[in-house]
């Protein structure tokens, strides 16, 4: 069965300040990993999506890496803004299929 | 900088009855998707969308769910006969190609059934 495991389930982190949050898989074949963040009440934002042959993606602060063989991602945020408090979504799609298997997300709050 | 649209963005509605939720996806594009997200837990895909038929689906998307582009801009999702395990955030998705394209959100419609 196709899972997506994140971690930590939350973090508290001081404005300012870089962190790391995790997603393990067993989605297979592999097709692609995005992270997503998601605002309170609001719909899921695409932050970077990796392909089998990308193990790292920039956007901004936001740095993913993807090693596909151990089947990680993590997702880094550097100089962490009080705006980026939010649910962190990590999605992995198999190869030849349009679903997707949504991780249970790592809520992130940051605090001044 | 266009966005995918979503009404209403609350529906309360009675156990067993027919709710139909409305979407207008980002002109230039191509692939369309629901999800739902139940208070508390993780986004669920529901159906995926192209060229007029549905590409694919999960097992949440069963004979009550249906989907349809009915005008070439709107893209609706029914439910037929509501149950209480339908309340839900319901949020529709678009992308301008399939595969590993960005899928941009709508805001999500807040759906309560009693």
């Amino acid at each position: 069965k196709n899972q997506v495991e994140q971690s930590p389930q939350s973090l508290i982190i001081l404005e300012g300040k870089n962190c790391t949050l995790q997603c393990n898989y067993t989605v297979s074949p592999f097709s692609n990993l995005r992270w997503y963040k998601q605002d309170t009440g609001r719909g899921p934002v695409s932050l970077t999506i990796m392909t089998f042959s990308e193990n790292t993606k920039s956007n901004g602060r936001y740095t993913a890496t993807l090693d596909a063989d151990t089947k990680q991602s993590s997702l880094h945020i550097t100089a962490s803004q009080l705006s980026d408090s939010a649910s962190y979504i990590c999605v992995v799609s198999a190869r030849g299929a349009g679903k997707s298997t949504f991780g249970d997300g790592t809520t992130l709050t940051v605090k001044p | 900088e266009p966005e995918v649209t979503q009404t209403p963005s609350h529906q309360v509605t009675q156990m067993g009855q027919e709710v139909i939720l409305r979407c207008v996806p980002i002109s230039n594009h191509l692939y369309f998707y629901w999800y739902r997200q139940i208070l508390g837990q993780k986004v669920e895909f529901l159906v995926s969308f192209y060229n007029n038929e549905i590409s694919e689906k999960s097992e949440i998307f069963d004979d009550q769910f249906s989907v349809e582009r009915p005008d070439g801009s709107n893209f609706t999702l029914k439910i037929r006969s509501t149950k209480l395990e339908d309340s839900a955030m319901y949020f529709c998705a678009s992308s301008e190609l399939g595969g590993v394209e960005t899928q941009y959100f709508g805001p999500g419609t807040r759906l309560l059934v009693l």
